[in-house]
């Protein structure tokens, strides 16, 4: 059962315009969100985060959005870059003291055209 | 900063050889570090949770006697893959988490592993 589900495998965008990347959850326990950006052959890199409490979270280009209820979030990158092309990873976690493990989605990969 | 190193980047080495893979956190201490397991196309699968000091904890469906994990230090984590078989090649990404509380986990590059 797929816990964190990002439905979309690609999208492509062109340079300056906005990217929007879509991310669902079905667990009500995750409490704390995370984007990260990968390239081939290389580890995840950490992008931007977002704490259940919030609905925004904003870092120069990125935003995340939050919908509890919708038990949704995006990402936004604006304007979009052609170095922005990655697989995005949604990340999330529950809470409960130690238990830091994260759940990940397959991953959308975003194609910026110049 | 948060800097996690992963070596090696690339390995291959003939069936039923044993492969140690060091992960290390440069620049801030971590007492909880992660192992996963990545397959062509798919997500990061966690394979299992390395505390310093104490056992790791491993996920459903990971051998522990295959995976053999050690968290010797704050900042080192090794995975060994012990007596390993070509179904074993995959890529393995470690990742340390700097503190407690809401914090990101920070990844290694990764190691790429062909047993042949």
């Amino acid at each position: 059962d797929q816990q964190v589900k990002q439905n979309s495998p690609s999208l492509s965008v062109q340079e300056g315009r906005i990217s929007i990347l879509n991310c669902d959850y079905t667990n009500s326990m995750f409490d704390y969100f995370l984007w990260y950006k990968k390239y081939p052959a290389e580890g995840p890199t950490f992008l931007i985060s977002i704490s259940s409490i919030k609905d925004k979270n904003e870092d120069g280009r990125f935003t995340v959005f939050l919908n509890k209820s919708a038990k949704h979030l995006s990402l936004h990158i604006v304007p979009s870059q052609p170095g922005d092309s990655a697989v995005y990873f949604c990340a999330a976690r529950g809470s409960g003291g130690s238990n830091y493990k994260l759940t990940f989605g397959k991953g959308t990969l975003l194609t910026v055209n110049p | 900063g948060a800097v996690v190193s992963q070596h090696p980047s690339w390995v291959i080495c003939k069936s039923g050889t044993s492969v140690k893979i060091e992960c290390r956190s440069l620049d801030f201490q971590a007492t909880t570090m992660f192992w996963y397991r990545q397959f062509p196309k798919q997500s990061l699968m966690l394979m299992a949770t390395s505390n310093e000091g104490s056992k790791a904890t491993y996920e459903q469906g990971v051998e522990k006697d295959k995976f053999l994990i050690n968290h010797a230090s704050l900042t080192l984590s090794t995975l060994t893959v012990t007596s390993a078989h070509p179904e074993d090649s995959s890529f393995y990404i470690c990742s340390a988490q700097k503190g407690n509380g809401n914090q990101p986990q920070h990844f290694g590059d990764g190691t790429r592993l062909s047993i042949l």
